[in-house]
């Protein structure tokens, strides 16, 4: 955990507001992947970056949804508006090159009421 | 297309006795594939990895997973399990010279005293 700080840990916001996380990964990676994971669907993949560039948004559920990384040590993911539905844990990781494995943080907790 | 399959959502063995949490793969090309542990309020922690070379591979906390190509599997054992090993494990795999890593849908696992 000690390699990605994510922020913050817990979100309580209402409806309709934005949201911003965000993301501060140790230097020597290239890539960096934002998760979403709910009960009901799982750990899954809305986006990755491959030396700061985004290489694959497909996951990212809608335009609400946005992701940025203007440098290598840092990364924000943007609800805007949030809705209930929202409500998840969102994971940011990281990995070096090829086979080395993903670090992850601890989570954002985000409750959308 | 990658993708990762833990047939199991749920796992329970008494304490003591060997565990094995079950994953099957595709890839196109050659595999890298990798287990993590989700401990509740956490972020995924590395396990263990598969790159090349001895299809047995040994990780942290005395988990170890074995690499079938010709099934293509690559189940978690572990010979005595410990209720310190009950958390949420994931498997996951990147196709070689990818870099996005697919994650399954985890596997629960409950080790009973």
């Amino acid at each position: 955990d000690a390699g990605v700080i994510q922020s913050p840990r817990h979100e309580v916001t209402e409806m309709g507001q934005e949201v911003t996380l965000r993301c501060k990964p140790i230097s020597g990676h290239n890539s960096l992947f934002w998760y979403r994971q709910t009960m009901m669907r799982g750990l899954e993949l809305l986006i990755y970056f491959n030396n700061n560039v985004p290489i694959d948004d497909s996951g990212m559920p809608e335009d609400r949804f946005s992701a940025k990384m203007p440098n290598a040590s840092f990364s924000t993911l943007k609800i805007q508006p949030s809705e209930p539905r929202d409500s998840a844990v969102y994971f940011c990781a990281i990995t070096g090159t090829g086979n080395t494995e993903a670090f992850f943080g601890q989570g954002t907790r985000l409750t959308v009421v | 297309a990658q993708s990762v399959a833990q047939p199991e959502d749920q796992v329970n063995v008494a304490e003591g006795n060997p565990l094995t949490v079950k994953c099957t793969y595709s890839v196109s090309g050659n595999p890298y594939l990798f287990w993590y542990v989700q401990y509740p309020n956490r972020g995924l922690q590395f396990l263990l990895k598969y790159i090349t070379g001895d299809n047995l591979v040994k990780g942290s906390y005395g988990f170890e997973a074995e690499f079938n190509k010709s099934q293509t599997s690559f189940h978690l054992k572990k010979p005595s399990a410990l209720v310190s090993d009950s958390a949420l494990y994931f498997c996951a795999v990147r196709e070689t010279g990818a870099n996005n890593l697919f994650f399954g849908t985890g596997t629960r696992l409950t080790v009973i005293p």
